[in-house]
């Protein structure tokens, strides 16, 4: 165990549904991130949330929002996937983002099929 | 466009032997390298960081750091089953965004 949990640990959805990927840490971390890791690919960031505020968004599509209410927790809604964004999504945690040693906790990522 | 490299294998090497996973990197800037270890259908885990230099050993496991090659390795000693898994390099610069290569496979066999 890391600190950081994900829920749910799968979820299969329609391209019309919406639904929500949460992520917490308990780590007490100032920092955290969203990634994506499809097959033979390298881990692609998405967002990154460092005292609550989003300082990356690496051009990610709008049908991927995310939230982060607190430094503790941190949200992704999807809403009209397309099967291409069938993906482990990971989310991650460190002490800051700005910080020169920043080591990343990973959490066990969300296993996301879209029909 | 930053980049990290890494064969991605399978490198397979006997019990009991050293395994050499290798990873370059293209941003001369990157100050902080780290080597994950991921299971197949699981998170990475952070195995080794290092910032500087040379060698850094932590039990079987040794990082080294060649800044001048822009080279970092990861070598595992007495290399046993359970280490099987694949292996993500990652090097960081003056965004501290970490920059993650695509990963080697590593099949340790009895």
């Amino acid at each position: 165990e890391t600190g950081v949990t994900q829920t749910p640990r799968h979820l299969v959805m329609g391209m019309t549904n919406k639904k929500s990927l949460k992520c917490e840490q308990h780590l007490g971390h100032n920092a955290m991130y969203w990634y994506k890791q499809s097959a033979k690919k390298p881990l692609e960031l998405m967002f990154v949330y460092n005292f609550k505020e989003q300082t990356e968004n690496n051009s990610v599509p709008s049908r991927f929002s995310p939230e982060c209410p607190n430094s503790s927790h941190l949200f992704l809604h999807l809403h009209t996937l397309q099967p291409e964004d069938s993906a482990l999504y990971l989310c991650a945690s460190s002490q800051d983002s700005v910080l020169a040693v920043n080591t990343q906790y990973f959490g066990p990522g969300t296993r996301l099929t879209v029909l | 466009q930053k980049e990290v490299e890494q064969n991605s294998g399978p490198l397979s090497v006997p019990e009991g032997a050293i395994a050499s996973l290798n990873c370059t990197y293209s941003d001369r800037g990157s100050q902080s390298f780290f080597w994950y270890r991921q299971y197949s259908g699981k998170s990475p885990e952070l195995i080794m960081s290092i910032y500087s230099n040379g060698d850094k050993e932590d039990g079987r496991f040794t990082a080294q750091l060649n800044k001048a090659s822009q080279y970092v390795s990861l070598l595992i000693r007495d290399s046993q089953p359970s280490d099987s898994a694949t292996y993500l390099c990652a090097a960081r610069g003056g965004s501290y965004i970490p920059t993650f290569g695509r990963g080697t496979s590593l099949i340790v066999h009895p």
